[in-house]
């Protein structure tokens, strides 16, 4: 069975603060990673993805295997960036699996 | 391009009532999904689709059924409303014969908020 875990459901930082937020998965495999993001009154979208390897809106994210962790990571943390986040696990072609989710809030 | 369109947007049932929500998406993708988003709970998988004319369980099936007669169009059914089924259900889509489905980003819906009494 797959599994992702997102430990904080709420998460506040102050602008400009570095922020993470956590994510850790259970799979046998070897999964593919996603971080989604849903903005207020928004579609979700995707973020960023553990293949592409890519910083997106400043974003970035490392697969820790050993660790079994995706934690999304900015270092200086906008306004802009205040929304709902998930951590999404993909280990088939088939099902992705989301995590409960974190609410990022960035105060001014 | 739409991309991932629902309808409707929002819904009231009473208990025991039915419904069908419609997703249509027009990017030739293979793979379908229904999820219902819930408070502290995330997303949740109800039913998925891997090509037109199939269909599967996902961790929440039970109350709802699932039809994919076209390949653009997914319709999730509730046969007879029950209030725990009121929450917000996103439909997704993804995967095409160029890209790989296995890691392929989802494309969602705009949502639809279905509040049972």
């Amino acid at each position: 069975a797959q599994r992702v875990t997102q430990p904080e459901k709420l998460l506040s930082v102050f602008k400009g603060a570095p922020v993470e937020l956590k994510c850790n998965y259970s799979y046998s495999g070897s999964p593919e990673l996603f971080w989604y993001v849903q903005y207020s009154r928004q579609r979700l979208q995707l973020l960023l993805r553990h293949i592409s390897r890519e910083s997106i809106k400043g974003f970035t994210a490392d697969l820790n295997k050993g660790e079994t962790s995706f934690h999304l990571k900015k270092p200086f943390a906008q306004e802009e960036d205040s929304a709902m986040y998930y951590c999404a696990l993909s280990g088939s072609a088939r099902q992705l699996t989301f995590g409960s989710g974190t609410q990022l809030t960035v105060l001014p | 391009n739409a991309g991932v369109t629902q309808t409707p947007k929002f819904r009231v049932l009473k208990t025991g009532q039915s419904m069908t929500l419609l997703c249509a998406q027009d990017m030739n993708h293979e793979y379908m999904y229904w999820y219902r988003q819930d408070p502290g709970m995330g997303l949740r998988l109800i039913h998925y689709s891997v090509g037109e004319g199939t269909t599967a369980k996902g961790e929440v099936p039970d109350g709802y059924n699932v039809s994919r007669l076209k390949k653009q169009n997914f319709l999730l059914g509730l046969e007879s409303a029950a209030p725990s089924q009121t929450s917000v259900y996103f439909c997704a889509s993804r995967g095409n014969r160029v890209q790989s489905s296995y890691n392929s980003p989802l494309h969602f819906g705009n949502g639809t908020r279905l509040t049972v009494t």
